[in-house]
């Protein structure tokens, strides 16, 4: 089963900052947070990962506490297209397979 | 940009009947995996291949099911004697490296079992 608990679904004005929580109050010392998008019925996409430190790239910025059980991924300025289920995953850098969990139902609206 | 590609993008067939369902992972990548996703479900972890061999399977993946790189290119997957709940989406996915971190993931196959 997945090790992360997240919200069912959100809602967020187009434009604004979403910002989507994630608890892994389980995770062990070598396991990163990875986040996921899946867009209607496409295939999963990789948005971004980290194990400690803050990161950012041209998606999103994660943000994980200094405990490490509970992270954020904030989409700076959301768009209609943004609209999808969201995926928390934890899992150390030398496990093959993504285990998914039900994931956050994000829905960007104008 | 290079993509995992997928093919067909949808597959009807009787059940009982023999399915191939193939992917073109990204050139130069070397782990391969499979998903699949029933209809308003989650998206479950099928196997991966590293080296010509299964490296890691999960217990959806019995006997009827089986995988293969027949080539250079191609990576397969073939469900022996389909069943009404085979119905699903499945997603071929590739990865380049055991350090890199991202999994790319084909647009899926749409397989329903009549």
């Amino acid at each position: 089963d997945a090790k992360t608990t997240q919200p069912t679904s959100m809602d967020c004005a187009e434009g604004r900052a979403a910002n989507l929580p994630c608890n892994h109050s389980t995770i062990s010392g070598n396991e990163y947070v990875y986040w996921y998008r899946q867009i209607h019925s496409q295939g999963p996409q990789y948005i971004i990962h980290g194990l400690k430190n803050n990161e950012t790239n041209e998606m999103a910025s994660l943000i994980i506490t200094e405990d490490r059980k509970s992270s954020t991924l904030i989409l700076p300025h959301a768009t209609l297209r943004d609209t999808a289920v969201y995926y928390c995953i934890v899992r150390s850098r030398s496990q093959g397979n993504l285990i998914f969990g039900k994931g956050t139902k994000l829905s960007v609206k104008p | 940009e290079p993509e995992v590609t997928q093919t067909p993008s949808h597959q009807v067939t009787q059940m009982g009947q023999e399915v191939i369902l193939r992917c073109v992972p990204i050139s130069n990548h070397l782990y391969f995996y499979w998903y699949r996703q029933i209809l308003g479900q989650k998206v479950e972890f099928l196997v991966s291949f590293y080296n010509n061999e299964i490296s890691e399977k999960s217990e959806i993946f019995d006997d009827q099911f089986s995988v293969e790189r027949p080539d250079g290119s191609n990576f397969t997957l073939k469900i022996r004697s389909t069943k009404l709940e085979d119905s699903a989406m499945y997603f071929c996915a590739s990865k380049g490296g055991l350090a890199d971190n991202e999994q790319f993931f084909g647009p899926g196959t749409r397989l329903t079992v009549l």
